[in-house]
């Protein structure tokens, strides 16, 4: 089974409109990270949520988590074209012999067309 | 804003060669991590090291990989007989619950 999956693979929207991706995930966590990726470069960290929250906001980002069902969303409002990235959450699972693990999904490709 | 650095940002190497992938991870971050990306698949998670010691390793970290804090600023990840299937991103990455990631290495096994 799958850790830290996606929806939709590919979002193209325009400029103003929001963007929301999902993720779902198999195991019990710690916590759910979400992290942007532009084209060949390195992971920027977005937004951590605890397993026991259930809604944070940072910015036009707004992440809701909803941990009876191991899934999570990431709503981002007012796209701009420089949101275009590849958004990926990821999870630290419970039960490690560590903190820190994080299992990535296949990530949401998204373009906002200006 | 502090952050992690890594160097090179490209290294290519020949099958068999060893490696080292440096990265400078932020300075008062106690857990360091290792995360390789195969072009176009997950970001795959391969050690953490806490207190000069492995923390957890993945099953890709084999007896070809091994990690170092040689001093008190870089970490180091060596390849001792690169294969072609080696050829990935390599990203540092420093926190604790929040993780930060450096740049990454794109390293290419010819």
């Amino acid at each position: 089974s799958q850790q830290g999956e996606e929806d939709p693979q590919a979002l193209s929207i325009q400029e103003g409109e929001n963007a929301t991706m999902n993720c779902s995930y198999k195991t019990s966590i710690n916590n759910l990270q979400w992290y942007r990726q532009n084209s060949g470069r390195g992971l920027v960290h977005l937004i951590l949520i605890r397993s026991n929250e259930r809604e944070k906001h940072s910015g036009r980002l707004r992440v809701t988590l909803d941990t009876s069902k191991k899934s999570s969303s990431l709503l981002i409002t007012a796209s701009r074209a420089a949101d275009t990235a590849s958004y990926f959450c990821a999870t630290d699972a419970t039960g490690g012999t560590s903190y820190g693990k994080l299992t990535f999904g296949q990530g949401t490709i998204l373009t906002v067309h200006p | 804003e502090p952050e992690v650095t890594q160097t090179p940002s490209h290294q290519v190497t020949q099958m068999g060669q060893e490696v080292i992938l440096r990265c400078v991870p932020i300075s008062n971050h106690l857990y360091f991590y290792w995360y390789r990306q195969i072009l176009g698949q997950k970001v795959e998670f391969l050690v953490s090291f806490y207190n000069n010691e492995i923390s957890e390793k993945s099953e890709i970290f084999d007896d070809q990989f091994s990690v170092e804090r040689p001093d008190g600023s870089n970490f180091t990840l060596k390849i001792r007989s690169t294969k072609l299937e080696d050829s990935a991103m390599y990203f540092c990455a420093s926190g604790w619950y929040e993780q930060y990631f450096g740049p990454g290495t794109r390293l290419t096994v010819t």
